[in-house]
Parts: structure tokens; sequence; C-alpha cells
């Protein structure tokens, strides 16, 4: 059964800092990896997806790579700012719908 | 707008009733999806519809039960059997590509048992 763990389960950073969030999973016969944004209270944002043939993919600030031989992906977040701050879950995709991880909680202080 | 949405917000509930939890969608999407989601925790899989009249049980699908008549809705009914409801539901669609399946979420519904 496909597990996912994300490593920090919480981290706070001072504004501007570069910073990694770390995604592991147990199989690695996934179609995709996707990286979601949760703010307290409410739904959750697409960020990235990576397909399963693809090593890496960026929006803005943001960069996520999947080393899927390894069951790893990592979320590099540039120059961070107080607006980052919210909980970044991470989920793979195989033979069953996505599967989460509990998430990292970001603080970004000013 | 294009979007998922959930409705109400916030249900609370006596011991005892079934609720019901609506979803609705209008981006054309093939699949969707309940997740629950308690404090600290990831998102566990209630149900997933890939099409119309068709679901599956997702892991926690005991004391749960869903209905997809429409592309556009998917409501979740919780139901008395449910031993602790009290959690965040959340709803997801995605389309499928045959090659990914990219999941967008509605805004949650927040239910208390009181």
């Amino acid at each position: 059964k496909q597990e996912v763990t994300q490593i920090p389960a919480a981290l706070s950073v001072p504004e501007g800092e570069n910073l990694v969030l770390n995604c592991s999973f147990t199989d690695s016969a996934i179609y995709n990896l996707q990286w979601f944004r949760q703010d307290p209270g409410k739904g959750l944002t697409s960020l990235l997806l990576i397909q399963s043939s693809q090593r890496e993919q960026t929006s803005g600030r943001l960069n996520a790579s999947l080393d899927k031989s390894s069951g790893r992906s990592t979320l590099y977040i540039a120059a961070s700012q107080p607006g980052d701050s919210a909980t970044y879950l991470c989920a793979v995709e195989g033979n069953t719908p996505l599967v989460f991880g509990k998430g990292t909680r970001l603080s970004v202080i000013a | 707008d294009g979007g998922i949405t959930q409705s109400p917000k916030y249900l609370f509930r006596k011991e005892g009733q079934n609720v019901t939890l609506s979803c609705e969608q209008n981006l054309n999407h093939d699949a969707m999806y309940w997740y629950r989601q308690d404090p600290g925790q990831g998102l566990r899989l209630i149900y997933y519809s890939q099409i119309v009249n068709d679901f599956q049980k997702g892991d926690i699908a005991e004391g749960y039960s869903v209905s997809r008549e429409k592309k556009e809705s998917f409501p979740l009914t919780v139901t008395s059997a449910q031993k602790n409801p009290t959690a965040f539901y959340l709803c997801a669609s995605s389309i499928e590509t045959g090659t990914y399946n990219e999941q967008f979420f509605g805004p949650g519904t927040r239910l208390t048992v009181l």
C-alpha cells in the first residue's frame, strides 16, 4: 500500500529565505505527483503536477522535482514571502487515486 | 466562473442523524472524489466516481454513501453508522487525460456532530 511522508512537519523561516520541502513515497509505480497548498480552513490549491516521465516542473518561484526511482520529490520555494505561509501537501497517483502526505506547515516571518 | 462548489460551508448534526453534503462542478470533469481531513492529518479518500452512475469505495467508505446521477454532481451522505463524523470534508474533480489526472478541489464543508 502506498504511503507518503512529508518532512519536516512544520517549518519557520525568515522572509526572503529559499527553502525546500521534502516528500517521499514507498511505491515508485506512480503516474504523477501533485503538490498542493492549503490555507487554514480552506480547500486545496493545486501548485504543480509532475508526470512520471518528467523530472521537474516550475511555476514562478516554485520548482518541484521528482526522482521516481528513489521515491522522492522536493518543492523548492525561492525568496519566500509571508504570503507563502500555508500547509503544503504532496500527493501521488498510482493504480489508485491520490494518496496524500500529512503536509508541511510553513510559516514565513516578516 | 468555472469551479467546484460545496455547500454548506458549516454543518451541524445531532448524533443519529443522516446528513448530505453537496458537491457541484461546472468544469466538465469526468471524475469526482470525496476526502475527509482530520486535524494534523492528510486527506483520506472516502469514495470516488470516474463516470456517471458508477462509483468505488476509497479507504474509509464505512458509514458513508454517495450517488452520481449527473456528471456535475456527487453528493455525499454521512450516515448514523459513521462513528466519528466530525471532520473537514473536501470534494475534488479531475479530467481524465489518459496520461495524468490533475485534481482540483472545492472549498470544503466542516461537519460538527453535537
